[in-house]
Order: structure tokens, then sequence, then C-alpha cells
């Protein structure tokens, strides 16, 4: 089925410790994000793409490195993990020039606990 | 900066009840788009509805209704006739327009809904 998948769905990591997280679309879209997901904080965008290339930094992003070497991929690494950085993740992606209603594409989501 | 706001953390409902979930917002662009998404337990996030700013009439999808307000900068969630599987966090989020903004969404904080039997 065409669509938005993370991988790993969950991971355990100790402090210190890096990690990537894969996000992988068939739709050929062009934008793609990687949120958190915290309780009461809704979702905050950490880094965001326009295209294969090119990345940009959303409201939180200390602490993480992306990468777009492939339209369809977009990489979230964490360098040295720690206990803040336990939340769920999720990668979504869109269309560029797309209908304002036209929304995202979400992952299933990661859930990431850094011990 | 643009903002969306939830003001109810959780909300319990009489099951087969109406229940509204607010959300106000804050931009500067005349042109933007407010939804709904639905996540319920199992995680993943479900589109529930959509409103333009240029929309005339509010938005239904079924049992989903968007009382949009734009003088109030408001656009609650209706949800009638309320069921068991409604239990869910609810959140509102809005996409502003073009490149430069790479047609990135915000959302709110969300709203934990429990549906009583």
């Amino acid at each position: 089925n065409a669509g938005v998948t993370q991988t790993p769905k969950f991971r355990v990591l100790k402090t210190g410790q890096s990690m990537t997280l894969l996000c992988a679309q068939d739709m050929n879209h062009e934008y793609m994000y990687w949120y958190r997901q915290d309780p009461g904080m809704g979702l905050r965008l950490i880094h965001y793409s326009v295209g294969e290339g090119t990345t940009a930094k959303g409201e939180v992003p200390d602490g993480y490195n992306v990468s777009r070497l492939k339209k369809q991929n977009f990489l979230l690494g964490l360098e040295s993990a720690a206990p803040s950085q336990t939340s769920v993740y999720f990668c979504a992606s869109t269309r560029e020039g797309s209908p304002l209603n036209y929304g995202y594409t979400f992952g299933s989501g990661t859930r990431l606990t850094v011990v | 900066a643009q903002k969306i706001t939830q003001t109810q953390p959780g909300m319990f409902v009489q099951e087969k009840e109406a229940v509204t979930l607010d959300c106000t917002y804050d931009t500067s662009d005349p042109s933007y788009g407010l939804f709904w998404y639905k996540q319920p337990s199992s995680g993943e996030m479900i589109f529930l509805i959509y409103q333009g700013s240029y929309d005339q009439q509010n938005a239904t999808e079924g049992r989903y209704s968007l009382n949009f307000q734009k003088a109030r900068k408001s656009a609650n969630l209706v949800i009638s006739a309320s069921q068991l599987g409604d239990s869910a966090m609810y959140f509102c989020a809005m996409r502003d327009p073009g490149y430069s903004s790479a047609s990135k969404i915000i959302f709110g904080s969300g709203t934990r809904l429990s549906i009583r039997p």
C-alpha cells in the first residue's frame, strides 16, 4: 500500500548512544517532515525538507540531524541520545504546491525510549 | 507567529451525546487551512475534517462538523451522537500556504476525549 513507512516502530536506547530513524514514502512527495509528540504538547516540528538534498530546522531541532539524499527517504539522526529525547516520532509528507486541503500523510510513528 | 490553542486537556462525555472540542488559532495570513486529526490509543494520526479560510460554509464529514468562526479565529470540532469508538486524542492543526513556509502544519496540544457508556 502506498504511504509513509517508518522504521523502527520501537526502540530503547541508552544515554549517549546514537541511532537513525528512517522514513520512506512512495508517493513522490516533495515535502517531508519529522515531528515529535510529547504528552500535553501536541506534535512539534523537528526538521523538514522541501526536496532532495535540502533540509531546514523546525521548532525543536537541537540534538537531531537529518538528511534527504534521496527524494523518497528522510532520515532523522540522534548522535548522542538523552532522556529528554524520549518521545514518539512521526514522519509525514505532502506534495509541493498542493492545495491547502491536501494535508499530510503520516507514518505510524516510532516510540523511542532513552534510559 | 502562527499558533493553535486547545484549552481542554481532557473531556468526558456520555455516549450518544454531542460534544464540542474547542480550538482557536492565530495567523496573519489571509489564506490558511484548518484540520482536525484523531489519534486513537493505537497511535496513528487519522484525518477527520478540513476547513479553508475562504470557505463560506462550515465543513461537515458524517458525524463531524467544524464550527468555523473566522472573526473570532475559532475552529471548533463538533461530534454528534458520540460513540465509544470516539474515545481518542484530538488535535486541531493549521497549514499555511506558500513555498517559503514549506506548507508546514502546526498542531495544538490536543484534547483527550473519553466517552462513557
